[in-house]
C-alpha cells in the first residue's frame, strides 16, 4: 500500500516570489511514479510535473521543479516566479509501477494563494 | 488536444435514487478510473477498469457501485441507491499505460438531498 502526506494545509506567496510545497510518501514498491497535480477553483485536475522514482535527476517543467529525495521519501514542489494563476489546490500523488493498474494515491492537498 | 469529457457537470438527486455518471475517455486510452473528492477533502480512488473488467477497487466501492464500458466509448459509474454521504465531486480519468500521465475529466458534482 502507498501513503502520501502533505503537511501544509495552506501556503501563501507574493507574486514573482518562490514557494516550496512539501510532500512525503511511503511505499513498499521499488518501481513507482510521483506526480504533482493542480486543482484550480474550476476543480479540474491538471498535471504539473511527473517524476520516475528510478531517475535520480529532478524533473523540471518551466517554472516548476521538484526536489526528489528518494532515501527520505520526500518529493517537494518548487514554484519559481509565482503568478496569480498559480493560485490553486496542489495535490501530491503516487502510483506504484508493475501490476497496480496505475491507480493514484493522493495527499491531502495544499491550498496555495498567490498575492499580488 | 484530446480531453476527457464528463456529463453531467452537476447532478442533484434524492436519497435512494439511482444515478449514472458518464465519461468519454480519450480514444487511445486503455486504463480507466473513477475517483471521488468530498468537498474540502482529498481525492480518493474508487475503481480501476482495464480490458473490460474491474482491475482494482477500494473499500468505498461497495455493492452500490458499478462501472461499465458498454460500447467501447462511454465509461459509466452507477450508484444504485444514493446516500447523503455520496455527495462529492466524481472524477473520471484515463491513461494510455499504467505508469503514464492520468488525464482527468472536469468532474461531476453529485449532490444527494
Amino acid at each position: 500500500a502507498q501513503t502520501v502526506t502533505q503537511s501544509q494545509p495552506e501556503m501563501s506567496v507574493q507574486e514573482a516570489e518562490t514557494v516550496t510545497l512539501s510532500c512525503t510518501y511511503d511505499t513498499s514498491e521499488s518501481n513507482y511514479y510521483l506526480f504533482w497535480y493542480k486543482q484550480p477553483p474550476s476543480r479540474q485536475m491538471i498535471l504539473v510535473i511527473r517524476q520516475e522514482a528510478y531517475k535520480q535527476q529532478n524533473a523540471t517543467e518551466n517554472r516548476f521543479s521538484v526536489n526528489f529525495q528518494k532515501a527520505a521519501k520526500s518529493f517537494s514542489l518548487k514554484i519559481s516566479d509565482s503568478q496569480l494563476g498559480d493560485t490553486a489546490m496542489y495535490f501530491c500523488a503516487s502510483n506504484a509501477g508493475g501490476t497496480s493498474y496505475g491507480k493514484l494515491t493522493f495527499g491531502q492537498g495544499t491550498i496555495l494563494t498567490v498575492h499580488p | 488536444e484530446p480531453e476527457v469529457t464528463q456529463t453531467p457537470s452537476h447532478q442533484v438527486t434524492q436519497m435512494g435514487q439511482e444515478v449514472i455518471l458518464r465519461c468519454v475517455p480519450i480514444s487511445n486510452h486503455l486504463y480507466f478510473y473513477w475517483y471521488r473528492q468530498i468537498l474540502g477533502q482529498k481525492v480518493e480512488f474508487l475503481v480501476s477498469f482495464y480490458n473490460n473488467e474491474i482491475s482494482e477497487k477500494s473499500e468505498i466501492f461497495d455493492d452500490q457501485f458499478s462501472v461499465e464500458r458498454p460500447d467501447g466509448s462511454n465509461f459509466t459509474l452507477k450508484i444504485r441507491s444514493t446516500k447523503l454521504e455520496d455527495s462529492a465531486m466524481y472524477f473520471c480519468a484515463g491513461k494510455g499505460g499504467p505508469d503514464t500521465e492520468a488525464f482527468f475529466g472536469q468532474g461531476t458534482r453529485l449532490t444527494v438531498v
